[in-house]
């Protein structure tokens, strides 16, 4: 089974400022994928980025990018001159590619306010 | 491209009712599916997922069951509604990547 672990309920940024979301796993399986999804106001969950686990490279999305530490079960999201409408709750999660479901195991959330 | 739709958006329904939230997905062809329930200030519930037209996989026993009648079309339905029923209901699909899209939800309020 997979957890996703996410320590940090809020956070806080300055406009055009730098952050970065922690998130750790844990798996036992070699083939798996994460994701960082966005839920803004509306509820609705968008997916920032995701990241293959098979892949060295992190995973770049416009300001959005990761640190995916493998051995170290690591996986954080860095948002880069952040904007008013990254103001969101933040969800870390992993699929196990060898599962027939696909499930996907989401972290608690970190939820982002972003300081004008 | 594709799309995913689920209505209605918001529902205020009596203890002891029925309910059925739909969903479905335009522009792909034999997507696996998904029911997440998310309760106020937590994180996401896998509820049910049918990768096939009438194959329905439970992963929370509840109150609730899911149907799927067409190959893009995802029901989730209850005879008998509970207030822990409450919460905020998200569809969503995968394709042939590992990805899942979700829908925009329904607010389902049991009184």
């Amino acid at each position: 089974a997979q957890t996703v672990t996410q320590s940090q309920p809020e956070m806080s940024v300055q406009e055009a400022e730098t952050v970065t979301l922690s998130c750790t796993y844990d798996t036992s399986e070699s083939d798996y994928y994460l994701f960082w999804y966005k839920q803004p106001p509306s509820r609705q969950m968008i997916l920032v980025i995701r990241q293959e686990a098979y892949k060295q490279q992190n995973a770049t999305e416009n300001r959005f990018s990761v640190n995916f530490q493998k051995a170290a079960k690591s996986f954080s999201l860095k948002i880069s001159d952040s904007q008013l409408g990254d103001a969101a709750m933040y969800f870390c999660a992993g699929v196990y590619s060898g599962a027939g479901s696909y499930q996907l195991t989401f972290g608690k959330g970190t939820k982002l306010s972003v300081i004008p | 491209s594709q799309t995913i739709h689920q209505w209605p958006a918001t529902l205020v329904q009596p203890v002891g009712s029925p309910l059925s939230l739909e969903c479905t997905v335009e522009g792909t062809s034999n997507p696996n599916l998904y029911w997440y329930r998310q309760a106020a200030g937590r994180g996401l519930q896998l509820l049910f997922y049918s990768v096939g037209i009438g194959q329905i996989s439970s992963e929370v026993p509840q109150n609730l069951s899911a149907s799927r009648p067409q190959d893009r079309q995802f029901i989730l339905s209850s005879k008998k509604l509970l207030l822990s029923d409450s919460g905020f209901y998200l569809c969503a699909w995968k394709g042939s990547t590992e990805t899942q899209y979700f829908g925009p939800g329904t607010r389902l309020l049991v009184l």
